[in-house]
């Protein structure tokens, strides 16, 4: 158990659709990232969020949003569903360690969304 | 435009071999390194990493080696084991405005016959 908490494990939804996906970061992690995995694709970097604010963005689509709340569990908001946003959606998070930068991410076990 | 690269997708090795997993990179601000092993329905997990200061990190039976010039790792497995047996992703990271930002590979599926 990474101590990474997401939900929900599986999303099945229509085009069209918006969906929520909800991420709780280990205890004392700072910062929470959002991977995107599709089908014989590796885990493409969406967004990073580091106690509060946006600190890093990647391939994230504008129909796509985040946000990091003050207890510092993460949402990523996914809008106009497409039947291509059908992945498997990371959450991770990690703590800053000596030096200023993070070593290892801690990740979550992914929800599965399907987009019919 | 795939900064991280790993051409193998996937790979079988015969339990108590070594088994050599790959990893090409492009950008040469990247001066971290990870390996990530995934099983199916996990997240993945994290294996070993290796700063750029170094060209090999030992952890076990896992070894990361890094060659710069050639912006290649390898991660070296000795000797593999059937528990091994999952998806490797290798990740690169380096800073941009202050902070880190993981770019990972395709990942490997690497099969440990018994």
């Amino acid at each position: 158990d990474s101590g990474v908490t997401q939900t929900p494990k599986h999303l099945i939804t229509a085009t069209g659709q918006r969906v929520t996906l909800r991420c709780s970061p280990r205890s004392g992690d700072l910062s929470v990232y959002w991977y995107q995995q599709s089908l014989d694709q590796g885990l493409q970097f969406l967004i990073q969020y580091y106690n509060g604010e946006e600190r890093a963005k990647g391939n994230i689509l504008e129909r796509f949003s985040a946000q990091q709340f003050p207890d510092l569990h993460s949402e990523l908001n996914l809008s106009s569903l497409e039947l291509g946003d059908s992945a498997l959606y990371f959450c991770a998070s990690s703590a800053p360690s000596a030096g200023g930068f993070n070593e290892k991410l801690f990740f979550g076990s992914g929800t599965q969304l399907s987009v019919l | 435009d795939q900064q991280v690269k790993q051409n193998s997708p996937s790979l079988s090795v015969q339990e108590g071999r070594i088994s050599i997993l790959n990893c090409d990179y492009t950008n040469s601000m990247f001066d971290y390194f990870l390996w990530y092993k995934k099983y199916p329905a996990e997240g993945p997990t994290f294996l070993i990493s290796i700063s750029s200061i170094k060209d090999k990190n030992e952890d076990g039976r896992f070894t990361v080696f890094l060659n710069k010039s050639a912006k290649h790792l390898s991660l070296h497995i000795v000797p593999s084991q059937p528990g091994d047996s999952a998806v490797y992703f290798c990740a690169a990271s380096g800073t941009t405005s202050g902070t880190y930002k993981y770019i990972f590979g395709t990942g490997t599926r690497l099969k440990v016959l018994a």
